[in-house]
């Protein structure tokens, strides 16, 4: 069967640490893939999206790498910070029909 | 700049009951979709709208209705609340190729 797979223990890393989260599919071959940022009791923040053809993505503190051979992402957070506490998902997109497909996500807790 | 809006942020209804959660953007986006979330599991598509008049079903339609007469709403209903239907509710919009998708805040719904 088709699903993505996001670790669904917390991921607990000392402040100053980097915090990598791992994405897993199987039997998709994606357009792209995103990662989104969630907050208790909110609604889903859009932090970066990488295609199909594209290794890695960087932006500010965050790098996000895509291989397409081992259906994996990885999504780094260097120098972690209490703020980054969140849960974060992971979604991909198909080509064919723009719709995406989500990961449960992974809470991560940055310990001061 | 208001983005996604959704009312009500919670709601406790009764089985049987009927409600509709409603949804709005001002960023002049032409597809809009709902979701719901559920503990350990993804956000699940449940109906979409690529523009006004155009509405389709996602992966767990049953038992909710849309429409989109407007680019700007998109309102879900529920015909007959059950139980299965408690679960936390999300409006997104977004450009056609979905490539950052903009969330609301969230509807908290507790069928009894």
């Amino acid at each position: 069967s088709q699903k993505i797979e996001q670790n669904s223990e917390a991921l607990n890393i000392q402040e100053g640490k980097t915090a990598t989260l791992t994405c897993n599919y199987t039997n998709y071959s994606p357009a792209y893939l995103q990662w989104y940022r969630q907050d208790p009791g909110r609604g889903p923040v859009f932090l970066l999206l990488i295609r199909e053809n594209e290794k890695e993505k960087r932006k500010e503190r965050l790098k996000v790498t895509f291989d397409t051979t081992l259906k994996q992402s990885l999504f780094h957070i260097t120098a972690s910070q209490p703020a980054d506490s969140a849960t974060y998902l992971c979604a991909l997109t198909m080509d064919s029909n723009y719709q995406l497909i989500w990961g449960a996500g992974t809470k991560l807790i940055i310990k001061p | 700049n208001a983005g996604v809006t959704q009312t009500p942020k919670f709601q406790v209804l009764k089985t049987g009951q009927s409600m509709t959660l409603q949804c709005a953007q001002d960023m002049n986006h032409e597809y809009m979709s709902w979701y719901r979330q559920d503990p350990g599991m993804g956000l699940r598509l449940i109906h979409y709208s690529v523009g006004a008049g155009i509405t389709d079903q996602g992966e767990v339609p049953n038992g909710y209705n849309v429409s989109r007469s407007t680019t700007e709403d998109f309102p879900l209903r529920l015909l007959s609340a059950a139980p299965s239907q408690t679960s936390v509710y999300f409006c997104a919009s977004s450009s056609p190729t979905g490539n950052t998708i903009y969330f609301g805040e969230g509807s908290w719904l507790t069928v009894v």
